[in-house]
């Protein structure tokens, strides 16, 4: 089956360090993928999306890499605050444009 | 630009009452939209896709009659939970994606309507 994996566990950071999340894919070559921040009790939020032929983007302190030789996708975010913490979604959208989920991984930003 | 909102922010009713939860997008027509629900810790599950003007498509397991879904105009979608029972109590969430919009392959959220069912 063609799955988006994420990092289930929480990933823990010192405030002011650079978190990067992953997010690998297998069994198919997406052409692009998304990244959504979600807080407890709302609704996602888009970050980011990257293509194919794109292997960097940037947005402000958030930057995604794109590597289709490993099939995976990195999530940086750069001098991280605490109001950074929240859960981190990757997705790929399929030909019906339904979005397919990773399960996300929360991340922790430490005063 | 792209926003979603969703109404009511949380509902509490009794089981067997039914529950309309509305979804419109303020800025943009959305061409389709999109109803999930989530558990906590859990990741979306897409529950049904529509289109303006159209049936809507549910997935697997998503019983039509007892979530129904309607896409009236580009911008309002309403999603009904008839005969509510405990187990129904979840967030539902819903997206819209638009063919106008610059990135048309992204979904633009709502913040989401928790239901509780007694």
């Amino acid at each position: 089956s063609q799955k988006i994996e994420q990092n289930s566990e929480a990933l823990n950071i010192q405030e002011g360090k650079t978190a990067t999340l992953t997010c690998n894919y297998t069994n198919y070559s997406p052409a692009y993928l998304q990244w959504y921040r979600q807080d407890p009790g709302r609704g996602p939020v888009f970050l980011l999306l990257i293509r194919e032929n794109e292997k960097e983007k940037r947005k402000e302190r958030l930057k995604v890499t794109f590597d289709t030789t490993l099939k995976q996708s990195l999530f940086h975010i750069t001098a991280s605050q605490p109001a950074d913490s929240a859960t981190y979604l990757c997705a790929r959208m399929d030909s019906n444009y339904q979005l397919i989920w990773g399960a996300g991984t929360k991340l922790i930003i430490k005063p | 630009g792209a926003v979603v909102s969703q109404h009511p922010s949380w509902v509490i009713c009794k089981s067997g009452t039914s529950v309309k939860i509305e979804c419109r997008s303020l800025d943009f027509q959305a061409t389709t939209m999109f109803w999930y629900r989530q558990f906590p810790k859990q990741s979306l599950m897409l529950m049904a896709t529509s289109n303006e003007g159209s049936k809507a498509t549910y997935e697997q397991g998503v019983e039509k009659d007892k979530f129904l879904i309607n896409h009236a105009s580009l911008t309002l979608s309403t999603l009904t939970v008839t005969s509510a029972h405990p187990e129904d109590s979840s967030f539902y969430i819903c997206s819209a994606s638009s063919v106008g919009l610059r990135d048309t392959d992204t979904q633009y959220f709502g913040p989401g309507t928790r239901l509780t069912v007694l």
